[in-house]
């Protein structure tokens, strides 16, 4: 069974630049989420799309940050404009969610760097 | 208010011996699931292990085994036999929300293991 996918892998923007991540869940997976992890620290839940619907984007900084799921699959995040505390890895992951605990299972994740 | 806390940033244990990552958490839900991930230095997080706050029985998967210790509301991480491939980041984290679909999970801050030959 493949993995959840994640591109690019890195990346390096100056400030106030835009940039954009992709994210392909587990084949059968309705639920995804985005995570930001900064240097030290654990991740940090950013959003959660239930099928194409969001159901919890309560820390995701809305006046910089986007994202979507159109048909329910694949899933962008988007920055725009970036600041440097934007340098993060941005970590996607997927759950099938009758699944008896609801486990998530990570993409390789995508190092952002904001000079 | 910290929820999960991870009280060792780094932890150092020679191959073939056991080593305890510990973990607490803090929440008011009876209901509530918690989770070890392994994150080696390429950045992906392994999902290694899961705890239910109702599962009578430890958690064991192969050499990773969970001490729950509900009323210390303590999770603690036990690898068994560790292997230079065992060093990276270990996070502990706390699903809340009961057994629905949502399943938000809080992250602590991590232990870096350390394993040498």
């Amino acid at each position: 069974e493949a993995g959840v996918a994640q591109s690019p892998r890195y990346k390096i923007i100056e400030k106030r630049q835009s940039v954009a991540f992709w994210c392909n869940p587990i084949s059968g997976h309705a639920t995804l989420y985005w995570y930001q992890q900064i240097l030290g620290q654990g991740p940090k839940l950013l959003i959660q799309f239930q099928n194409n619907g969001v159901v919890d984007d309560s820390q995701l900084p809305k006046d910089r940050f986007s994202a979507e799921r159109l048909k329910g699959v694949d899933s962008t995040l988007k920055i725009q404009p970036a600041k440097l505390e934007d340098s993060a890895v941005y970590l996607c992951a997927s759950s099938f969610t009758s699944g008896p605990t609801g486990t998530q299972y990570f993409g390789p994740g995508t190092r952002l760097l904001v000079l | 208010a910290q929820k999960i806390t991870q009280t060792q940033p780094g932890m150092f244990v020679q191959e073939k011996e056991a080593v305890t990552l510990d973990c607490t958490y803090d929440t008011s839900d009876q209901s509530y699931g918690l989770f070890w991930y392994k994150q080696p230095s390429s950045g992906e997080m392994i999902f290694l292990i899961y705890q239910g706050s109702y599962d009578e029985q430890n958690a064991t998967e192969g050499r990773y085994s969970l001490n729950f210790q509900k009323a210390r509301k303590s999770a603690n991480l036990v690898i068994s036999a560790s292997q230079l491939g065992d060093s990276a980041m270990y996070f502990c984290a706390m699903r809340e929300g009961g057994g629905t679909g949502f399943q938000k999970l809080v992250f602590g801050t991590g232990t870096r293991l350390l394993v040498s030959p």
